[in-house]
């Protein structure tokens, strides 16, 4: 079974700059999220989604950022115009069901805003 | 707020023997707790898991102990290994939408 994929795995902007992130969850998984993880914390839920349709966004920048996942399946992460704090990995898991509780994680695209 | 606390940033232990990685948590309505592992530039992945109403979970070299009335819960690893040295993350699932709330983690190093 293929994991989640994430792309790109690394990118270098400047401030001020837009950049997108892609995500492909697992098969058949139904809840996709978007975590934030600053150096030296834990991730930080920015969005989740129940097939197509927004269940969690408290957390997100909605200035700056916006996700969308069109058709249930795909997903992308956008920053627009990105700040120096916006520096991270970005981590897109998914899940099969909100019931169920194991979430699986991709590699991480490494943000890094000059 | 952090919600989910891991006070040690680092561990070094010696092969063979245990590791224990604690891990708080300030709010009764959680009810499903997990750890995960990172390695560098991998996303986490997930290790064990277990829930409020057990005090107790094992799989293999890995046991997790909940204590809920100190909001407490801990990853023993024995015997350990020096492939187990990664970033330890606990995590805690609040409300009905199965967010999960992680602490800042814990680096581990297993010494051969």
């Amino acid at each position: 079974e293929a994991g989640v994929a994430q792309s790109p795995r690394y990118k270098i902007i400047e401030k001020r700059q837009s950049v997108a992130f892609w995500c492909n969850p697992i098969s058949g998984h139904a809840t996709l999220y978007w975590y934030q993880q600053i150096l030296g914390q834990g991730p930080k839920l920015l969005i989740q989604f129940q097939n197509n349709g927004v269940v969690d966004d408290s957390q997100l920048p909605k200035d700056r950022f916006s996700a969308e996942r069109l058709k249930g399946v795909d997903s992308t992460l956008k920053i627009q115009p990105a700040k120096l704090e916006d520096s991270a990995v970005y981590l897109c898991a998914s899940s099969p069901s909100t019931g169920g509780y194991e979430q699986y994680f991709g590699p991480g695209t490494r943000l890094t805003v000059t | 707020d952090q919600q989910v606390k891991q006070n040690s940033p680092s561990l070094s232990v010696q092969e063979g023997r245990i590791s224990i990685l604690n891990c708080d948590y300030t709010n009764s309505m959680f009810d499903y707790f997990l750890w995960y592992k990172k390695y560098p530039a991998e996303g986490p992945t997930f290790l064990i898991s277990i829930s409020s109403i057990k005090d107790k979970n094992e799989d293999g070299r890995f046991t997790v102990f909940l204590n809920k009335s100190a909001k407490h819960l801990s990853l023993h690893i024995v015997p350990s290994q020096p492939g187990d040295s990664a970033v330890y993350f606990c995590a805690a699932r609040g409300g009905a939408t199965n967010k999960l709330i992680f602490g800042t983690g814990t680096l581990l190093a297993v010494q051969p």
